[in-house]
């Protein structure tokens, strides 16, 4: 199975601030791979897929790169609606498999 | 409007089943993959089954084989997980997803199980 790890697991931020969540993978996955947030209620938000893609309706601040086994999930200039937990997860091969997990919280 | 909505979770002891089911609505159910992801309280999130749209083949991760059955109802728009031998470990948030290409692109609300004596 390919492993996921991202970091940091927790980022203190403050309002307009510029965050970088980093996700790197046991193996190359050739860039598929996927970004959601999920709120203190649970709900869970797919933001960007293939890399840099974003889902419909996500706001331009979010943006994804990377290539081979290192990617990252940028936020340009953090509102209040953004501090919440971020996974990344590889669909490169079998099984899906997700990052641990990253909180973005306010500072 | 997709939709996914989950019902069936609840508390059972260990060692016995529970069926969970999933409707959806808002897009052609038979022309996509789905699958279930489980997330178990204060830990990341974990695939749990995947089911095709065109065969019905499935797919399951190492923690569940042989313990769950994922399957679907086309002609109800429905998604149906069926676990058996429940362990505490199983406790979780279970959601409903549809697949897009690998990508998990809509999630239900997720429903509580819980495995306790």
């Amino acid at each position: 199975d390919i492993q996921m790890t991202q970091s940091p697991s927790s980022l203190p931020a403050s309002l307009g601030e510029r965050v970088t969540i980093s996700c790197r993978a046991s193996q190359g996955i050739n860039n598929n791979l996927n970004w959601y947030q999920q709120k203190p209620d649970g709900t869970i938000k797919p933001l960007i897929y293939y890399t840099s893609n974003l889902q419909s309706g996500v706001p331009s601040r979010f943006s994804g790169s990377g290539s081979g086994t290192d990617y990252s999930l940028t936020i340009s200039s953090l509102e209040p609606e953004d501090f919440a937990m971020y996974y990344c997860q590889q669909d490169a091969s079998f099984p899906p498999t997700f990052g641990g997990g990253t909180k973005l919280e306010l500072k | 409007e997709v939709q996914l909505v989950e019902t069936g979770g609840g508390l059972v002891q260990p060692g016995r089943s529970l069926k969970l089911s999933c409707v959806a609505s808002g897009f052609t159910f038979n022309n996509y993959w789905m699958s279930w992801t489980r997330q178990a309280p204060g830990k990341g999130l974990e695939w749990v089954a995947s089911i095709t749209n065109s065969d019905g083949s499935t797919y399951y991760p190492d923690s569940v084989k042989g313990r769950f059955t994922i399957s679907r109802d086309n002609a109800q728009n429905t998604l149906y997980l069926q676990m058996n031998s429940l362990k505490s470990e199983d406790t979780a948030t279970y959601y409903c997803t549809r697949v897009n290409s690998g990508y998990f692109d809509y999630w239900g609300q997720g429903v509580l199980v819980t495995v306790s004596s």
